[in-house]
């Protein structure tokens, strides 16, 4: 079965340091992939997507096919980055709403 | 430009009562999409509907759930004679067109509890 996987439930670092937020996916073709966030109190919304290359509020993912990973990085961390991550892929042809979406990881930045 | 607007924010029921959920998309999307968060679970989909059509409902339990998307008006998730393992956060999201780039938008979700 398809399948997203977020290892970790919570991760916990000090402003500054450096962020990897874990996906690894389980497809057989080539998969587009996305992070979704939820920072408190609001709703969820893209982050950003592996097809784009690009990097949003300092965040990039690189897709590894190697790997199955899809991991999401930050060198610095912010206190304002704290928020709930979900890394997601759509399942089915041609129906890209379907998004499958892994667990989720809270991404916890202390002062 | 209101978002994807969702209500009620809260609900509770008794079991065997009946539930309704609505979902108002972002002005011009007509693609809507629920997904379902049982607590400590990531999000599930559920059902994929454009205006009069139900797309997908592969996620969708075969019974007391029913999903519908009118031409007028919100779209209207249905569950009837709920169950305690029904309480859970429905998110509604939409869409302008069947995206290529998979970006939805999401409401700020429906919370049921069954009692």
């Amino acid at each position: 079965a398809q399948r997203v996987t977020q290892p970790e439930k919570l991760l916990s670092v000090f402003k500054g340091a450096p962020v990897e937020l874990k996906c690894n996916y389980s497809y057989s073709g080539s998969p587009e992939l996305f992070w979704y966030v939820q920072y408190s109190r609001q709703r969820l919304q893209l982050l950003l997507r592996h097809i784009s290359r690009e990097s949003i509020k300092g965040f990039t993912a690189d897709l590894n096919k190697g790997e199955t990973s899809f991991h999401l990085k930050k060198p610095f961390a912010q206190e304002e980055d704290s928020a709930m991550y979900y890394c997601a892929y759509p399942n089915g042809s041609g129906n890209t709403g379907k998004l499958i979406f892994g667990q989720g990881t809270t991404l916890q930045v202390k002062p | 430009n209101a978002g994807v607007m969702q209500n009620p924010r809260h609900l509770v029921r008794r079991r065997g009562q009946e539930a309704r959920l609505r979902c108002s998309p972002v002005k011009g999307h007509s693609h809507v999409y629920w997904y379902r968060q049982l607590p400590e679970e990531g999000l599930k989909f559920m059902v994929y509907l454009q205006k009069e059509n139900i797309i997908d409902e592969s996620g969708m339990p075969k019974e007391r759930f029913s999903a519908e998307f009118p031409k007028e008006g919100p779209s209207i998730l249905r569950i009837q004679q709920v169950v305690r393992g029904d309480s859970a956060a429905y998110f509604c999201a939409s869409s302008k067109d069947r995206p290529n780039t998979g970006e939805l938008f999401f409401g700020e979700g429906s919370r049921l509890t069954v009692l």
